[in-house]
């Protein structure tokens, strides 16, 4: 069944570790998104990609830096996790059709703590 | 200011009534409409989507949404609401020649049996 997955559902860090948050979908997509969600719910764009060896930064300014190596694959990486990067971060990608990106699908998202 | 809106933070109803969530947008030309919901703890789900063509769209779990465009409106109604519907649900658009997806605030909604 086509999906996106993220691992992990969850994470509690010390800070100044380094951590990957992984992104995979098996949807076929070309475009892959990171989002982060504060507690207030709002969601932020952070990185995004249109294919492969593509990344762009989002609206939201982030330690954050990501990779597309592979299409189906889209980690994001914190060098050193601070408190400040405590939050939800949730994966997505969407379709082209019709001369458009249009529809976006998300992964369960990866909830982390920094302590 | 271009911009979602969902003018309900907080909307608690009985199991069994009938549902409402609004969401205006303020863009020139029409751009693509979203509703997502989401459990606590939990990704986002597509409930429903509005590209062109009838006004009136079906989604899953028994929601639908109206586009208005004369009101710059897609609101979200279920008939008769569940217990398991309680989540935070996202209005959002993808403006006419982006490719940004840009979310309303949520709207929490609250069931009571």
């Amino acid at each position: 069944e086509a999906d996106i997955y993220q691992t992990p559902r969850y994470l509690v860090i010390g800070t100044g570790k380094k951590i990957t948050l992984e992104c995979s979908q098996t949807m076929g997509h070309d475009k892959m998104y990171w989002y982060q969600q504060d507690p207030g719910m709002e969601l932020h764009l952070i990185h995004y990609s249109y294919g492969v060896n593509s990344t762009e930064k989002g609206d939201l300014s982030s330690e954050s830096t990501v990779s597309r190596i592979r299409t189906e694959h889209f980690p994001l990486t914190l060098e050193s996790a601070r408190p400040s990067h405590t939050s939800q971060y949730l994966c997505a990608s969407s379709e082209f059709t019709g001369g458009r990106w249009d529809t976006q699908y998300f992964g369960p998202g990866t909830r982390l703590t920094v302590l | 200011a271009q911009s979602v809106t969902q003018p309900d933070i907080h909307i608690t109803v009985s199991e069994g009534a009938s549902l409402e969530l609004r969401c205006n947008y303020s863009y020139g030309a029409t751009p693509y409409l979203f509703w997502y919901v989401q459990s606590p703890g939990q990704g986002l789900q597509l409930l429903l989507k509005y590209f062109s063509g009838d006004t009136l769209v079906q989604g899953i779990k028994g929601f639908e949404a109206e586009f208005k465009r004369s009101q710059s409106s897609f609101n979200l109604r279920k008939p008769s609401v569940h217990w398991s519907d309680a989540a935070e649900y996202f209005c959002a658009v993808v403006p006419y020649n982006t490719d940004k997806l840009i979310f309303g605030t949520g709207t929490r909604l609250q069931v009571f049996p």
